[in-house]
């Protein structure tokens, strides 16, 4: 059965460093998202791609986040610096297109120390 | 972005108990789809409701999206342990420019007490 792969599943980073999360969506899926999600709650849009083009990054601290999608099929989110807020787990899903329903992947547990 | 308003936020309940969760909205979605999380993994995708009025039963659980594309409900028949877990609303909306997007609503904590 195809899956959302993310890697790393786990990471234990130091404030002030940087830090990459990598997502290989389903083959095929246009539309990959990336959310961030706080324990207990509902995930929050980072930034949405359609192929390679960025459609929605208006929550995402630009600041010191940045992701991207270069061949329009996997993508990387980098942290630079992580900040101890950062903390939190972040899922990557994807869909045939952007008005199907969406597969996540398992997710990165960020702690940032 | 469109909100997903879920309720209740928590509920603990004893084996065997029925239950309902809600998810409303102001906006209308052009379809909804439920989710149930374990913790330590990505959400896992149970339900995508897409007709006004539209039930959908997935063994004990039934899903109903409202008659005007706002609303949609979760109700589990005889709750057992395994059925613990965040379970999830997102709605599919239309944010113009040919574009749909996806938001959440905050989930409701299950447990599940044998």
């Amino acid at each position: 059965e195809a899956e959302v792969a993310q890697s790393p599943r786990y990471k234990i980073t130091e404030k002030s460093q940087a830090v990459a999360f990598w997502c290989d969506p389903i083959s095929g899926h246009a539309t990959l998202y990336w959310y961030r999600q706080i324990l207990g709650q509902g995930p929050e849009l980072l930034v949405q791609f359609q192929d390679e083009s960025v459609v929605d990054d208006s929550q995402l601290p630009k600041d010191r986040f940045s992701a991207e999608r270069l061949k329009g099929v996997d993508s990387t989110l980098k942290i630079q610096p992580a900040e101890l807020g950062d903390s939190a787990m972040y899922l990557c899903a994807s869909s045939f297109s952007a008005n199907t329903e969406a597969f996540f992947g398992q997710g990165t547990r960020l702690t940032v120390v | 972005t469109q909100l997903l308003e879920q309720s209740p936020q928590f509920l603990s309940i004893q084996e065997g108990e029925n239950l309902t969760v809600y998810c409303n909205s102001s906006s209308v979605f052009s379809s909804l789809q439920w989710y149930r999380q374990e913790p330590g993994e990505g959400p896992v995708l149970l339900v995508t409701v897409v007709t006004g009025g539209e039930v959908k039963k997935l063994k004990r659980l039934t899903f109903q999206f409202g008659d005007a594309r706002k609303d949609s409900s979760l109700h589990i028949t005889a709750a057992q342990p395994g059925d613990t877990g965040l379970y999830l609303c997102a709605g599919t909306y239309y944010s113009g420019a040919g574009s749909y997007q996806l938001t959440f609503g905050k989930g409701t904590k299950l447990s599940v007490i044998p």
